[in-house]
């Protein structure tokens, strides 16, 4: 399948924006998503964005699309501590009936 | 409305040994999926179904059988567990791409 890739590793302090990059090679995908897996748990769907949309805007969480460079980012404002987890980008597969997922990126937050 | 459901949470099998890990869903889901999650390679697909009666390959398929026969479950038989197998499997619904894959709490299976 196309590669998703991420950058493994985020680093911040409680109240500053966290921003987690994703490149994506299939220019077939229509849906993009992120998601949210704490520690021990499954994964939780944060958000997800159509390709013919440039931005989605939902509470703290500002994803931006740049279907030009195929780079998609996820944005979280005041950043608290209880968002340290791993932040998987995901994008539909060439079937359209599940996701190729990059490898995630463990974000942390320190106080 | 349990979502997806999956048992059991934890195994651990000898080398050799079958099995099967369970998979239901109660929200009426036509697409279903399971992927397994290893260290530092995200998830990787192993196989899927977009009905009941009608199954696909993955991305990881080789050791892994699955069969749906009802909208609801959809299980994934390990024929002959082997070391490699050991990893974290989570399967996922969903009704539609723009509604989002629902995801299962995963089984922890360790091979030994």
């Amino acid at each position: 399948g196309e590669d998703v890739e991420q950058s493994l590793f985020l680093s911040v302090r409680e109240g500053d924006s966290s921003v987690i990059n994703c490149t994506y090679t299939d220019s077939s995908s229509t849906y993009l998503y992120w998601y949210k897996q704490e520690p021990g748990a499954g994964l939780q769907l944060l958000t997800y964005i159509f390709s013919n949309m440039d931005m989605k805007q939902d509470q703290r969480l500002t994803v931006l699309l740049n279907k030009k460079d195929k780079h998609l980012s996820l944005r979280i404002a005041d950043t608290q501590t209880g968002d340290s987890a791993i932040y998987f980008c995901a994008e539909t597969n060439p079937s359209g009936y599940a996701l190729n997922f990059g490898k995630g990126t463990s974000l942390l937050v320190t106080p | 409305n349990a979502g997806v459901t999956q048992t059991p949470k934890f195994q651990v099998l000898k080398t050799g040994q079958s099995m099967t890990l369970q998979c239901a869903q109660d929200m009426n889901h036509e697409y279903m999926s399971w992927y397994r999650q290893d260290p530092g390679m995200g998830l990787r697909l192993i196989h899927y179904s977009v009905g009941a009666g009608i199954t696909d390959q993955g991305e990881v398929p080789n050791g892994y059988n699955v069969s749906r026969s009802t909208t609801e479950d959809f299980p994934l038989r390990l024929l002959s567990a082997a070391p490699s197998q050991t990893s974290v499997y989570f399967c996922a619904s969903t009704r539609s791409r723009n509604y989002g894959y629902t995801f299962g709490s995963g089984t922890r299976l360790t091979v030994v």
